[in-house]
């Protein structure tokens, strides 16, 4: 099984201040295909990002992906309250895997 | 719309099997894998396997090999998901899922969760 590693575990922001989420696979993931999940307590979790960096279906534009290989990256340019919660990545391109993911917590 | 509805919370003493069912509605069922997903208080996602409901063809992660069984009942469009021996680290949240692309783009549908509990 690929394993996902996302760092930092934890990222204390202020609104309006840029995210940057990482994720590392160990292996190259196929044909990129990743994807970023946001999670709030309760919920199932959402798509965001898919195949590395195409956002999801009325995703807002300050959600971007990156990244190629085993390297991945989300940035969020500039955090809304509703922002705060956990992210996952996870790849699909062999079978399923999730990242342990990254909380995003209000500094 | 794509739709999965799962069966409801149970509660099960250590060493007992449970049997969590998904049913599909909103897309032709043999068209998409589903795949079984926990989560535990806390924790983050973990990916069980998944079952072809075409074929019957699974696959399970490493960790859950032995462990869980996925089956499928095509003419219901329901997915099960079977997991034995239960422990108190069983104890989690259970979905199922599918994700395809289509002409629109990409996207994943998640069922409620079924809220497995393990006490004796």
């Amino acid at each position: 099984d690929i394993v996902l590693t996302q760092s930092p575990g934890t990222l204390s922001l202020s609104p309006g201040e840029r995210a940057t989420l990482s994720c590392r696979a160990s292996q190259s993931v196929r044909t990129n295909y990743l994807a970023w999940f946001q999670q709030k307590p309760g919920q199932t979790p959402r798509l965001l990002i898919y195949d590395a960096s195409r956002r999801a279906s009325d995703i807002p534009d300050r959600f971007s992906g990156s990244g190629s290989g085993t390297d991945f990256t989300l940035t969020i340019s500039r955090l809304e309250p509703e922002d705060f919660a956990v992210y996952y990545c996870q790849q699909y391109g062999t079978s399923w895997t999730f990242g342990q993911g990254t909380k995003v917590e209000i500094k | 719309q794509v739709q999965f509805v799962q069966s409801g919370a149970e509660v099960k003493k250590p060493g007992a099997s449970v049997k969590v069912s998904c049913k599909a509605s909103g897309y032709t069922f043999t068209n998409h894998a589903i795949h079984w997903v926990r989560q535990a208080p806390g924790q983050s996602l973990e990916w069980m396997g998944w079952i072809n409901p075409d074929n019957g063809e699974t696959k399970y992660s490493q960790k859950f090999q032995g462990k869980v069984t996925i089956s499928r009942d095509t003419p219901a469009s329901t997915a099960y998901m079977e997991l034995s021996s239960l422990r108190s680290e069983d104890a989690a949240n259970y979905y199922c899922a599918t994700s395809f692309y289509d002409n629109r783009g990409y996207y994943t549908y998640w069922g409620q969760g079924t809220l497995v509990t393990v006490s004796s």
